[in-house]
């Protein structure tokens, strides 16, 4: 596709339950970021992959959340045993190779936990 | 670490007017890039404008420009001619020059236009 696509756009799940968010980033991106933003706040960073591998999760509140990029393109943050405080919305964005001050982002999938 | 501060939680300003949104940021290096964001109500960052560190001239994109104070710490953007879809949560940010250097934001401006 033309831009960062995010799956699903809103989610509303249960305190306890699993969740998985999906990304996929620009074609040819090998950067992928994923931002957590809570209500009104600005946009947290939790995690990047260069390719497959996550170069840097410093952002990961919790051994709760988790993210993987397989084929070092779709990616998913998965949530084991969401609570209410995970309520936010969750951004992804890609960028090129050598132009990694440029981050594309997606438009964000809402999580709602009950 | 690196913060960012943006003191003006909401901003308004006429069509056609010209508006000024404020940022500080606080780091201990010394080339990194700033930026503005804006975000509307679908949710999407766009890219408003980017400042690189090791350029004293401040950058400018149409109706879009900054001023850009290294040694004050101050990256504002100042709208002109503002136009009803400039109406949009605006959101300033930096990043450390290195690989794939993580976006750090500030906490956002809300830009009013009115007629």
């Amino acid at each position: 596709g033309a831009g960062v696509s995010q799956t699903p756009s809103n989610k509303v799940t249960e305190k306890g339950k699993y969740v998985e968010l999906r990304c996929d980033p620009i074609s040819g991106h090998t950067a992928l970021y994923w931002y957590r933003q809570s209500l009104g706040q600005g946009p947290e960073f939790l995690i990047y992959f260069q390719g497959t591998g996550a170069a840097d999760d410093s952002g990961l509140p919790n051994d709760r959340f988790f993210a993987v990029r397989p084929e070092g393109s779709v990616s998913t943050l998965k949530i084991q045993r969401t609570e209410r405080g995970d309520s936010a919305v969750y951004l992804c964005a890609s960028s090129f190779p050598g132009r990694y001050n440029e981050q594309f982002f997606g438009p964000g999938t809402r999580l709602t936990v009950l | 670490a690196q913060t960012v501060t943006q003191s003006q939680p909401e901003m308004s300003v006429q069509e056609a007017e010209t508006v000024t949104l404020s940022c500080t940021y606080d780091t201990s290096e010394s080339d990194y890039y700033l930026f503005w964001y804006k975000q509307p109500p679908s949710r999407q960052m766009i890219l408003v404008i980017r400042q690189e560190a090791y350029k004293q001239q401040n950058a400018t994109e149409n109706r879009f420009s900054v001023n850009f104070q290294k040694a004050a710490k101050s990256f504002s953007l100042k709208i002109s001619d503002s136009q009803l879809g400039d109406a949009a949560m605006y959101f300033c940010a930096y990043s450390y020059t290195g690989t794939a250097s993580k976006l750090t934001f500030g906490t956002g401006t809300r830009l009013q236009v009115t007629l």
